[in-house]
């Protein structure tokens, strides 16, 4: 089955830019979404299609993806970004949605 | 406004069985796939199923297949999820999701999410 690798977690000071990556094979020729979770809350969709931005989300977040990874970039870091991050992908040969494991945010 | 609101969760014992239903609100409920993904306590996001906007296809995770149908009544904005044969490891928040554009794909995200509703496997 398909696997989506992300870093358990990652830190970043106020103000400035986090990047999440998630890693998988041939990943670039998938889409790729990004929901954000903060505590205690449901998750919240703030990139779909690699790279497009659902509406209310802040252009702050953003999306590439290419070859076997991935990333989610949220600039000018703020204290309300921290969460957990996770992305997720269609594995058409196995016919079911894969989530990564999931990154924890930190504003140090 | 867009609202989804998970049901049905609760205490169970092992090899029991569970129906969880999802009510919509706000949107043209026929027009979009839905799904289920699950949070064990701690844990991150597990994908349980899939069901096309009209019903007539539907997926279903490894863990699940066999024990879980997912099923849609439009006419009631409802989506369900009935659980069978219910393991300890089924322990989770169930959440319910909808997609994004009309009709879709399963490659579509995951545009609207409910708050979930707590299943707990237990003797």
């Amino acid at each position: 089955s398909y696997v989506l690798t992300q870093p358990p977690s990652v830190s970043v000071a106020p103000g400035q830019t986090a990047r999440i990556s998630c890693g998988g094979n041939n990943i670039g020729s998938k889409s790729v979404h990004w929901s954000q979770q903060k505590p205690g809350q449901a998750p919240v969709l703030v990139v779909y299609d690699d790279s497009d931005r659902p509406s209310g989300i802040p252009e702050r977040f953003s999306g590439s993806n290419s070859g076997n990874t991935a990333t989610l970039t949220i600039s000018r870091v703020e204290a309300g970004d921290e969460a957990d991050y996770y992305c997720q992908v269609w594995d058409s040969s196995s016919d079911q949605v894969v989530f990564g494991g999931g990154t924890k945010l930190t504003v140090l | 406004q867009v609202q989804l609101v998970e049901s049905g969760g609760g205490v169970v014992q092992p090899g029991r069985s569970l129906r969880l239903s999802c009510a919509a609100s706000g949107f043209t409920f026929s027009s979009y796939g839905m799904h289920w993904v699950r949070q064990a306590p701690g844990k991150g996001l597990e994908w349980v199923a899939l069901i096309s906007y009209d019903g007539s296809n539907y997926n279903y995770a490894d863990s699940v297949k066999g024990r879980f149908t997912i099923s849609r009544d439009n006419s009631k904005y409802t989506l369900y999820l009935q659980m069978n044969s219910l393991r300890p490891e089924d322990t989770a928040l169930y959440y319910c999701a909808k997609t994004g554009p009309v009709g879709g794909t399963p490659n579509d995200a995951f545009h609207i999410w409910g708050q979930g509703t707590m299943v707990t496997v237990s003797s």
